[in-house]
């Protein structure tokens, strides 16, 4: 299996702070990498897939870079709502593998 | 916009068999792997495995012997079996729309409100 490391664990920033999140994959996964919101009693929400690719609807604060084994999410501009835990997500091989989550708090 | 509506027994003892349904609206059926992904406290989000409408299934390696996921086109609904369960299966089990061969992505997009599903004696 592919194993995702995300850092920090967890973060703590001000409104308006840029945030960013690092995963890296255990092997070379191409683009294969996406980035899910999760808050608290919801289900994940994808917001960036195939790296760099904003989901349809996902505020432009949002953005990822990256490819082969090293991937970055941004928060360009923290607000209240993005509190939650994002998730990284790597969809080039079977199975499907998660980073453990960083959680964001102000 | 698609929507996944799932259901299925929450509480479990052990040694009995895990069973839940997830229905599929607004959205195509064809050409996309349905998903079962469970989040549990120790394990984080773990994938559990997929099915498309041509009843072709991957499963994780660590629970393949135990899973059977199934599908009934006609009423675009897929169901996850987990036999044998134990303490170690208590999770938020979560339904997916997964990778699509036909639009050619590989993301995650849409899930289900997710079932609690705790296993005790």
């Amino acid at each position: 299996d592919i194993q995702m490391t995300q850092s920090p664990p967890s973060l703590s920033a001000s409104v308006g702070d840029k945030v960013t999140i690092t995963c890296r994959a255990s092997q070379h996964i191409s683009n294969y990498l996406n980035w899910y919101q999760q808050k608290p009693g919801e289900a994940p929400k994808l917001l960036i897939f195939s790296a760099s690719r904003v989901e349809t609807g996902v505020p432009s604060r949002f953005s990822g870079t990256g490819s082969g084994t090293d991937f970055t999410f941004t928060i360009s501009s923290l607000q209240p709502d993005d509190i939650a835990t994002y998730y990284c997500q790597q969809s080039d091989n079977l199975p499907l593998t998660f980073g453990g989550g960083t959680k964001v708090e102000i | 916009q698609v929507q996944l509506q799932q259901w299925g027994a929450g509480l479990l003892k052990p040694s009995e068999t895990l069973s839940l349904t997830c229905a599929v609206d607004g959205g195509p059926f064809s050409g996309y792997y349905w998903t079962w992904i469970r989040q549990s406290p120790g394990k984080g989000l773990e994938w559990i495995g997929e099915i498309n409408d041509s009843e072709n299934t991957n499963y994780s390696p660590s629970l393949r012997s135990r899973v059977t996921i199934s599908i009934d086109t006609s009423k675009n609904q897929f169901s996850l079996r987990l036999s044998s369960v134990t303490a170690a299966d208590t999770a938020v089990y979560y339904c997916a729309r997964g990778r699509s061969y036909y639009y050619g992505t590989t993301k995650v997009d849409s899930w289900g409100q997710g079932t609690l599903v705790t296993v005790s004696s």
